[in-house]
């Protein structure tokens, strides 16, 4: 069936150090793609998206290429703060299944240092 | 402000003792959802709902009931049949219907159960 898969946490960074968060997804078609971010005690906010291979989705510095031929959808933040420490969800809209259910990867804890 | 709100923000019940869990939207969204989540866990999807007076299943349903009288509202109740209650109970919304699958999260709710 489909899933995803994202990089083990927790990642450790300084900051103003360059982000790569892994993630890769196994699906039929082609579904559409997510990142959330969960910080401490709140619930998920979206942080970008794409929907079709090749789109670039942005927002608040992070970065995601929606790879088909890697199946991959990796997070990147060319230089990141202390403010970004949060878990980070990948997520697949699942065209498989019922009409509006995401899949979601078990979440990598991003802790950045001062 | 359009947004989901959850309520309260922290619950704290007796075993054996069934309660409620409220979740609001005026997104005016079709879809809604509930999903569980554990220390250091990814989301765990109990019930949705992508009409009024209809929902379904997810993957840990057992020990938990929900309805949807009104498109603006999905409460889900955790019985005493739940094993292990305790935890992070996080709403969402969607309206695939129009083509926005992302999810939208509401700031959840911890429950405490003793």
């Amino acid at each position: 069936g489909n899933s995803v898969t994202q990089m083990e946490g927790p990642v450790t960074l300084s900051e103003e150090a360059f982000l790569t968060i892994n993630c890769t997804y196994t699906a039929t078609g082609y579904p559409s793609l997510f990142w959330y971010v969960q910080y401490p005690g709140e619930g998920l906010q979206l942080l970008l998206k794409a929907t079709k291979a090749d789109d670039k989705g942005s927002n608040k510095g992070f970065e995601a290429t929606y790879r088909k031929e890697t199946t991959s959808f990796h997070l990147e933040k060319g230089s990141v703060q202390v403010s970004d420490s949060a878990v980070y969800f990948c997520a697949l809209k699942d065209y498989g299944g019922s009409q509006g259910n995401l899949i979601f990867g078990k979440g990598t804890k991003l802790s950045v240092k001062p | 402000d359009g947004g989901i709100t959850q309520s309260p923000k922290y619950l704290f019940r007796k075993e054996g003792q069934n309660v409620t869990l409220s979740c609001e939207q005026n997104l005016n969204h079709d879809a809604m959802y509930w999903y569980r989540q554990d220390p250091g866990q990814g989301l765990r999807l109990i019930y949705y709902s992508q009409i009024v007076n209809d929902f379904q299943k997810g993957d840990i349903a057992e020990g938990y009931s929900v309805s949807r009288e009104k498109k603006e509202s999905f409460p889900l109740t955790v019985t005493s049949a739940q094993k292990n209650p305790t935890a992070f109970y996080l709403c969402a919304s969607s309206a695939p219907q129009q083509g926005i699958y992302e999810q939208y999260f509401g700031p959840g709710t911890r429950l405490t159960v003793t």
